[in-house]
């Protein structure tokens, strides 16, 4: 079956350790991207790619980083110096650019930090 | 700028009664309209799209949503719903080379 997944669904972290999320993809996409949900605050755009080695930010980049080497793979990792890291992280993919609006997306990984 | 405005965060109703879910957006230029479902501890599924043509979309699960571009509306409908449609349910507006932007999402409570 083509999807996206993620992994690892749960993950704890202590204050000041960097944390890699991973994100994979067997659907040709081009474009794959994280987001992060909060409660009440709906989707909110850390990076996107559109292409293989080149990424952009989002509108809250700020404390993490990724990497696009691969079609298929696009890991977040989340920095000690990310403020408040405790979320659910989402990664998408889609077939064209950002604004075509149909992603696909990945059951998300629940991060905690203790 | 556009934004997008989910009046409600929660809407509780009985089985098989009907359902609408709001959502109201801004903007100066014209959009695409989506509808998203979350399902508890998932990730987000496309239920439904406006992107030209009759403003009466149709959707998975029995939902439609229907586009009122003098309103800049794009409100939610589902005739009778079902306890497996208990869900948070967002709206999103693309426009044509900007990114998606979400609402708040709204909780849909379906009660025995």
């Amino acid at each position: 079956d083509g999807g996206i997944t993620q992994s690892p669904k749960y993950l704890f972290r202590k204050e000041g350790q960097n944390v890699t999320l991973s994100c994979e993809q067997n659907l040709n996409h081009d474009a794959m991207y994280w987001y992060r949900q909060d409660p009440g605050q709906g989707l909110r755009l850390i990076y996107y790619s559109q292409i293989v080695n080149d990424f952009q930010k989002g509108d809250i980049a700020e404390g993490y980083s990724v990497s696009r080497e691969k079609k298929e793979s696009f890991p977040l990792t989340v920095t000690s110096a990310q403020k408040n890291p405790t979320a659910f992280y989402l990664c998408a993919s889609s077939t064209g650019t950002v604004n075509t609006g149909e992603l696909f997306f990945g059951e998300g990984s629940r991060l905690t930090v203790l | 700028a556009q934004s997008v405005t989910q009046l409600d965060s929660q809407v509780p109703v009985f089985e098989e009664a009907p359902v609408e879910l709001r959502c109201n957006y801004s903007s100066s230029v014209s959009v695409y309209l989506f509808w998203y479902v979350q399902y508890p501890n998932q990730g987000l599924q496309l239920l439904l799209k406006y992107l030209s043509g009759s403003t009466l979309v149709k959707g998975i699960n029995g939902f439609e949503a229907e586009f009122n571009k003098s309103q800049t509306s794009f409100h939610l409908r589902k005739p009778s719903v079902h306890i497996s449609d208990t869900a948070e349910y967002f709206c999103a507006v693309s426009a044509r080379g900007y990114q998606l932007i979400w609402g708040a999402g709204t909780k849909l409570i379906i009660k025995p």
